[in-house]
């Protein structure tokens, strides 16, 4: 098993640049997750999805958009890059969602530089 | 608002000996708290899951309680070594919003074990 997989590791925009970053998970979990980690702050959710099809804002929606056609897949786009998005973005996946048991797992992380 | 706490920030041992870290959360109303490990410009790995209903947890050298009326958990590294150094990540799970939102992170606390 994979795991939870990010696909690009790295990547440099120019603002006002859009992009989108993968994720794949190989666990046939329904819980998808986007969070983003900043120097000095805890990570943050962005946003997550609760099933294939379905997509729900986190703490720091504004600026992203997401997809989720598939259930291994959830898609994180940036439409029009801005140098506040300079960060680095985790995925994490769950079996179970909100019950006490549930562990998620987390990818490796995309590092985005927006110029 | 749910808010994690992590004490210290930062933390530089000898090798070998026990250590405690703490954490602290400002709403009781949790599914879990997970400890997570995080090496540098690495993912996020999962050390351990304490349900609500749980006091304590163990793993190796690792052991993670949770004091849910007080908002308080600890995690006590036994026997310390350079490979633990890393960052120790607090997280909870609130069960506002119905607990899909995702975890609430706290900013960690920096562990350097010196050989």
């Amino acid at each position: 098993n994979a795991g939870v997989t990010q696909t690009p590791k790295f990547r440099v925009l120019k603002t006002g640049q859009s992009m989108t970053l993968l994720c794949a998970q190989d666990m046939n979990h329904e819980y998808m997750y986007w969070y983003r980690q900043d120097p000095g702050m805890g990570l943050r959710l962005i946003h997550y999805s609760v099933g294939e099809g379905t997509t729900a804002k986190g703490e720091v929606p504004d600026g992203y958009n997401v997809s989720r056609l598939k259930k291994q897949n959830f898609l994180l786009g940036l439409e029009s890059a801005a140098p506040s998005q300079t960060s680095v973005y985790f995925c994490a996946s769950s079996e179970n969602g909100p019950i006490e048991g549930d562990t998620q797992y987390f990818g490796p992380g995309t590092r985005l530089t927006v110029l | 608002k749910q808010e994690v706490t992590q004490i210290p920030a930062a933390l530089s041992v000898p090798e070998g000996e026990n250590l405690v870290l703490n954490c602290s959360f400002t709403d009781s109303a949790i599914y879990n708290l997970q400890w997570f490990r995080q090496d540098p410009g690495k993912g996020l790995t999962s050390l351990l899951l304490i349900q609500s209903s749980q006091r304590e947890q163990t793993s190796g050298r690792l052991n993670a309680s949770l004091d849910k009326s007080s908002g308080r958990s600890t995690l006590y590294i036994a026997a310390s070594q350079p490979g633990d150094s890393a960052t120790y990540l607090c997280a909870v799970r609130p069960t506002s919003g119905g607990g899909a939102d995702g975890l609430t992170f706290g900013k960690g606390t920096h562990l350097i074990i010196q050989p």
